[in-house]
């Protein structure tokens, strides 16, 4: 079984901040990237996804994707209470169309 | 993106008994995949459900314990079998409605309670 590491957390911010979240993988040949959010009793929600090194922006959601060190970051922006949710980093298996594996996710927490 | 239901929602069974969940979709999709995700946990992927052919499981998942239909495009089952305590969980459907990003979306889940 391939592995996808987080921290668990609890990462706390003020509202307002920047949130980094962070995820390591272990097979190099993932091609695809996500981040799901989870809140309390809900199930994952597809939030972001990249596939290319770089930057990836949509609204306060930015991912961050460096495949030389098998990295996936993502940064949320304007950090607001309701954001406050466990979020999932998932990678596929190789190349195509895999199953997914998930990290043990990290619970983020924006203080008001 | 896709609509998912499950059903049920959530159950409480009895330890030996068998349950079976329900994974409906409102799109024709050609793969879609059960998760179980226990306590505190993440998600660990049971098997991957394509239409017209056998579900391919996971180690540490087994056909007598966990077998799976997939009818057709928009419906799969997933039967917890001789159920344990160790069974408590959320099982989770989800499908990629092959757009070719390969995203995942996933239905509400159904949570089981094995007592």
């Amino acid at each position: 079984q391939k592995e996808v590491e987080q921290n668990s957390g609890p990462l706390s911010v003020p509202e307002g901040a920047i949130a980094s979240l962070n995820c390591t993988y272990s097979d190099r040949g993932s091609q695809s990237f996500f981040w799901y959010r989870q809140y309390s009793g809900k199930s994952p929600e597809l939030i972001m996804s990249i596939y290319s090194n770089g930057d990836k922006e949509d609204g306060r959601f930015t991912a961050q994707l460096n495949k030389a060190s098998q990295y996936v970051s993502l940064l949320i922006r304007d950090s607001q209470p309701s954001d406050s949710a466990t979020y999932l980093c998932a990678v596929n298996r190789g190349s195509g169309n895999t199953p997914l594996v998930f990290g043990k996710g990290t619970r983020l927490s924006v203080i008001a | 993106s896709a609509v998912i239901s499950q059903k049920p929602s959530r159950d409480i069974c009895q330890r030996g008994t068998s349950l079976t969940i329900q994974c409906q979709v409102d799109s024709q999709v050609t793969m879609m995949f059960w998760y179980r995700q226990q306590p505190g946990q993440s998600l660990t992927l049971i098997a991957t459900a394509n239409q017209g052919s056998e579900a391919t499981y996971e180690s540490g998942f087994v056909i007598d314990k966990f077998p799976i239909s997939r009818p057709n495009l928009t419906f799969s089952t997933l039967t917890v079998s001789n159920m344990s305590p160790e069974d408590s969980s959320i099982y989770l459907c989800s499908v990629d409605p092959g757009t070719g990003t390969y995203e995942q979306y996933f239905g509400p889940g159904t949570r089981l309670t094995v007592t």
